[in-house]
């Protein structure tokens, strides 16, 4: 069985620049997240959705987007990249809430802005 | 402010002893706490959750025990193997209005040596 599978893996911006970020969750689960992971932090939420509606919002600016498509797959957009945007973008996709199973994340997509 | 918090960076633990993580909070609204652990270029993995009505969870070699009235909770690894060398993350869940938010604390590199 598939993971939860991001795209892509790496990529190099310039600040002000755009970017779309992938995610497919595991099948059969509705819900995804994407967290934000600073070096030497733990990952910080930034987005939930649940059948295709968004659910939650962390603290984050409005250059931060994101959508969750019918397939329940889903994008984070994040416009005018600044060089303090370069993190690991980590995707996690639960059935439900995700409380007593726990969300299962993907490896990443390692974001340098330069 | 951090509402999850992980004292200690890192840990060393020799192979076949007891491994103890630590992790404090301070917001009584959180309902779930998980453990996850990571390694390098990987996403974080589910390893065990307590609900906050708990004060102990088992799971094989995995045991959290939570205390409420100190706002703190610790992870057991016993008995501590090699491969359990990895980043530990303490999380937290709050729900509310449907939407589940993981706020991690900072992690704890443990390193489990043979």
């Amino acid at each position: 069985d598939a993971g939860v599978t991001q795209s892509p893996t790496h990529l190099i911006k310039t600040r002000g620049q755009h970017v779309t970020l992938r995610c497919s969750p595991i099948s059969g689960h509705k819900s995804v997240s994407w967290y934000q992971q600073v070096l030497g932090q733990g990952p910080q939420f930034i987005f939930q959705y649940y059948e295709k509606e968004e659910r939650g919002r962390g603290n984050f600016p409005d250059r931060f987007s994101a959508r969750q498509f019918p397939n329940y797959s889903s994008e984070l957009n994040v416009n005018a990249l600044l060089l303090g945007d370069s993190a690991l973008y980590l995707c996690a996709s639960s059935l439900g809430g995700g409380a007593v199973y726990g969300y299962t994340f993907g490896s990443g997509t390692r974001l340098t802005v330069v | 402010d951090q509402q999850v918090k992980q004292n200690s960076p890192s840990l060393s633990v020799q192979e076949g002893r007891i491994s103890i993580l630590n992790c404090d909070y301070t917001n009584s609204m959180f309902d779930y706490f998980l453990w996850y652990k990571k390694y390098p270029a990987e996403g974080p993995t589910f390893l065990i959750s307590i609900s906050s009505i708990k004060d102990k969870n088992e799971d094989g070699r995995f045991t959290v025990f939570l205390n409420k009235s100190a706002k703190h909770l610790s992870l057991h690894i016993v008995p501590s193997q090699p491969g359990d060398s990895a980043v530990y993350f303490c999380a937290a869940i709050t729900s509310g209005a449907g939407s589940y938010q993981l706020t991690f604390g900072k992690g704890t590199k443990l390193s489990v040596i043979p």
